[in-house]
């Protein structure tokens, strides 16, 4: 079964803009992961954010979690054309080497 | 970093016929393994979790005779798809957690895409 919905599905803006995505699950959590996937490749971590952190930061990604809420969100800043890809959250419910439940994933075009 | 490679990266075989991909860890151990499929658009769901030595854990209405897993060394695990027909075509992925970016992060293959015709 999917724990995760990320929202929107589609997401097409401009090189140069932010883009914001959005992740709520279902179930308590003990980690929120962000992936990301190129077109017919395999996925790459992105950035991993534990229940009792708020806010991460890597490079151009900023993502935040509200256990409150049961959603996350991940900012891309002055997107390129590179970052164009499928993006998904996933959570894990337990701790190490416990299993990924992912999101049906946004799909991001970034136009140059 | 951690890589995860897979074998074959695509593979087109005939209806009936059985299919072996593999998943290994270059650089690292792993213990366990998980193998996911991906159709087209859709997101990963979780088949099964691959364990050294022992026997695999196969999520919810995932065929265990069809899907044959053995993960027979610490950098090895296979996927056997067994008696293939058109509906199994698909995307196949495996992931192994790796220490590198700590004991929660997974490093994923590149994935076998898979034809049955």
């Amino acid at each position: 079964s999917q724990q995760g919905e990320e929202d929107p599905q589609a997401l097409s803006i401009q090189e140069g803009e932010n883009a914001t995505m959005n992740c709520s699950y279902k179930t308590s959590i003990n980690n929120l992961q962000w992936y990301r996937q190129n077109s017919g490749r395999g996925l790459v971590h992105l950035i991993l954010i534990r229940s009792n952190e708020r806010e991460k930061h890597s490079g151009r990604l900023r993502v935040t979690l509200d256990t409150s809420k049961k959603s996350s969100s991940l900012l891309i800043t002055a997107s390129r054309a590179a970052d164009t890809a499928s993006y998904f959250c996933a959570t894990s419910s337990t701790g190490a080497n416990s299993k990924l439940t992912f999101g049906k994933g946004i799909t991001l075009s970034v136009r140059p | 970093g951690a890589v995860v490679s897979q074998h074959p990266s695509w593979v087109i075989c005939k209806s009936g016929t059985s299919v072996k991909i593999e998943c290994r860890s270059l650089d690292f151990q792993a213990t366990t393994m998980f193998w996911y499929r991906q159709f087209p658009k859709q997101s990963l769901m979780l088949m099964a979790t691959s364990n050294e030595g022992s026997k695999a854990t196969y999520e919810q209405g995932v065929e265990k005779d069809k899907f044959l897993i053995n993960h027979a060394s610490l950098t090895l695990s296979t996927l056997t798809v067994t008696s293939a027909h058109p509906e199994d075509s698909s995307f196949y992925i495996c992931s192994a957690p790796g220490l590198a970016g700590g004991p929660d992060t997974q490093y994923f293959g590149p994935g076998t895409r898979l034809t049955v015709l």
